[in-house]
């Protein structure tokens, strides 16, 4: 089976409640930002975007907040459905030696409870 | 959309075998990459390509090799498999930077070796 979810801190959440996801993140030069969902046995997709010039981009049910001064990114769900269950990892985005370096960080399990 | 295609989503090998794994994607994007996805490290970057027959090493390429003979092909090879290179190898693909948010992901290799 799928090991990703293996030694990931988890969050479980209520079906319909709101979840938030955090990421702290390292370089304070990244100036983009990306969430990804990955569901078991899949590759990761594109969630939602921030750049460094923005503190909070909202979607279709998903709110990122950047926080510059802590180094800090969350994802907020709204009415958190048992499809979003998934691990949830961010990105940050950086230039160097002229080319753009993406970290990723090491993942949230989100499990919903029906 | 956009399809990231990785061959063989599920391999078996043993010590000191040659491990090929291809990725193709059909959207025409510049630039590829190969990633491997281990339990609490995240995605680490192995190697990366932003042009035929061009390649450059990421974080940790030691133990690999690439070939992009082709656009939309990018392979990763493991001359002489080890049990530390037991991962998920994730291939990646974007058009023009990171920056425009359009890193696609193909659904990941399971590499086990014994």
């Amino acid at each position: 089976g799928e090991s990703v979810g293996l030694h990931l801190p988890t969050l479980s959440v209520q079906e319909g409640d709101n979840s938030i996801i955090n990421c702290a993140y390292s370089n304070s030069a990244s100036d983009y930002f990306i969430w990804y969902k990955q569901e078991s046995g899949k590759g990761p997709q594109f969630i939602i975007d921030i750049r460094s010039n923005m503190d909070k981009r909202q979607g279709q049910r998903v709110t990122v907040l950047l926080n510059k001064t802590v180094k800090h990114l969350s994802l907020q769900i709204a009415a958190t459905q048992p499809g979003d269950s998934a691990v949830y990892f961010c990105a940050e985005i950086s230039n160097s030696g002229g080319y753009q370096k993406v970290t990723f960080g090491t993942g949230t399990k989100l499990q919903v409870i029906p | 959309d956009v399809k990231v295609t990785q061959s063989s989503r599920y391999l078996v090998k043993r010590t000191g075998e040659k491990v090929f794994l291809e990725c193709v994607q059909d959207m025409d994007h510049e630039n590829m990459f190969w990633y491997r996805q281990d339990p609490g490290l995240g995605l680490r970057l192995i190697y990366f390509s932003y042009d035929v027959k061009m390649k450059e090493k990421g974080d940790i390429p030691e133990g690999y090799s690439v070939s992009r003979e082709k656009k939309e092909r990018f392979s990763l090879i493991l001359e002489s498999a080890s049990t530390n290179q037991t991962s998920m190898y994730l291939c990646a693909s974007t058009r023009g930077t990171v920056g425009t948010g359009e890193l696609f992901f193909g659904e990941g290799s399971r590499l086990t070796v014994l």
